[in-house]
C-alpha cells in the first residue's frame, strides 16, 4: 500500500523545545513539501524538497528546518526560534515538482504550552 | 492582494442536490493551472480535480466538474448529487509557471455540510 505516513498524529510540547515531526512516503516520488495549516486560513507553504540533498524555502519558513538525506523522508523541525508553532501540519509529495497532484499525509496537530 | 478567493466560508446543501463552491484567482501569467481539494474531518487533504489554463473543456471527475471561466478568472468547484460523505472543508488552489517554483497557493477555504 503505497502513500504518506506522518507521525505522531498528536503532539505536545512545552515552549522552548525544538521538536521534530516525521514525514515517509513509499511513492517513489522526488518531491516533498510541508504545510502549515491554522483554523480559517488555507495551506501555506513551510520547505519544499526537489530531490534528495536539496530543499528550498517556502513562504514561512522561519523558525523551522527540514532534511532530505533520503528519498522517502522529510522530515521538520520546529524550532524555539518559531514564535506560534501551535498548528496542524501536512506532509505531501508530488512524482516531481511539475506534476500537478500532490498526494498527504494524514497530518500532525502540534500543540505547545 | 490574495492570488485565492473563496468567498463563501460555509455552504449547506440539501442531500442529493448540486452545490457550487465559488473560486476567483488573481495571475497574470498565462500559464496555470487551478486545483480543488478535499479535507475531511480527519484532516488529510484529497486531490479532486485539476484544470490548465489552456484546456478549453472545463475537467471533471466522477460528480465533480470544475466551471472555469478564463476571463472572469473564476474557477468553480460543482459537485452533482451531494453526498453525506461530502460533508468536509474544499479548498480552491493554483499554481502559476513563472518562477519555476510550481507551488500552488491555497485559498481559505469553503466549509460544505449536506444535510440527509
Amino acid at each position: 500500500d503505497g502513500g504518506i505516513t506522518q507521525s505522531p498524529k498528536y503532539l505536545f510540547r512545552k515552549e522552548g523545545q525544538n521538536v521534530t515531526l516525521s514525514c515517509e512516503q513509499n511513492l517513489n516520488h522526488d518531491a516533498m513539501y510541508w504545510y502549515r495549516q491554522d483554523p480559517g486560513q488555507g495551506l501555506r507553504l513551510i520547505y519544499y524538497s526537489q530531490i534528495v540533498n536539496d530543499f528550498q524555502k517556502g513562504d514561512i519558513a522561519e523558525g523551522y528546518s527540514v532534511s532530505r538525506e533520503k528519498k522517502e523522508s522529510f522530515p521538520l523541525t520546529v524550532t524555539s526560534a518559531q514564535k506560534n508553532p501551535t498548528a496542524f501540519y501536512l506532509c505531501a509529495s508530488s512524482i516531481n515538482q511539475r506534476a500537478y497532484e500532490q498526494y498527504f499525509g494524514p497530518g500532525t496537530r502540534l500543540t505547545v504550552t | 492582494a490574495q492570488k485565492i478567493t473563496q468567498t463563501q466560508p460555509g455552504m449547506f446543501v440539501q442531500e442529493k442536490e448540486a452545490v457550487t463552491l465559488d473560486c476567483t484567482y488573481d495571475t497574470s501569467d498565462q500559464s496555470y493551472g487551478l486545483f480543488w481539494y478535499k479535507q475531511p474531518s480527519s484532516g488529510e487533504m484529497i486531490f479532486l480535480i485539476y484544470q490548465g489554463s489552456y484546456d478549453e473543456q472545463n475537467a471533471t471527475e466522477g460528480r465533480y466538474s470544475l466551471n472555469f471561466q478564463k476571463a472572469r478568472k473564476s474557477a468553480n468547484l460543482v459537485i452533482s448529487a451531494s453526498q453525506l460523505g461530502d460533508s468536509a472543508m474544499y479548498f480552491c488552489a493554483m499554481r502559476e509557471a513563472s518562477g519555476g517554483s510550481y507551488i500552488p497557493t491555497f485559498g481559505r477555504g469553503t466549509s460544505l455540510i449536506v444535510h440527509p
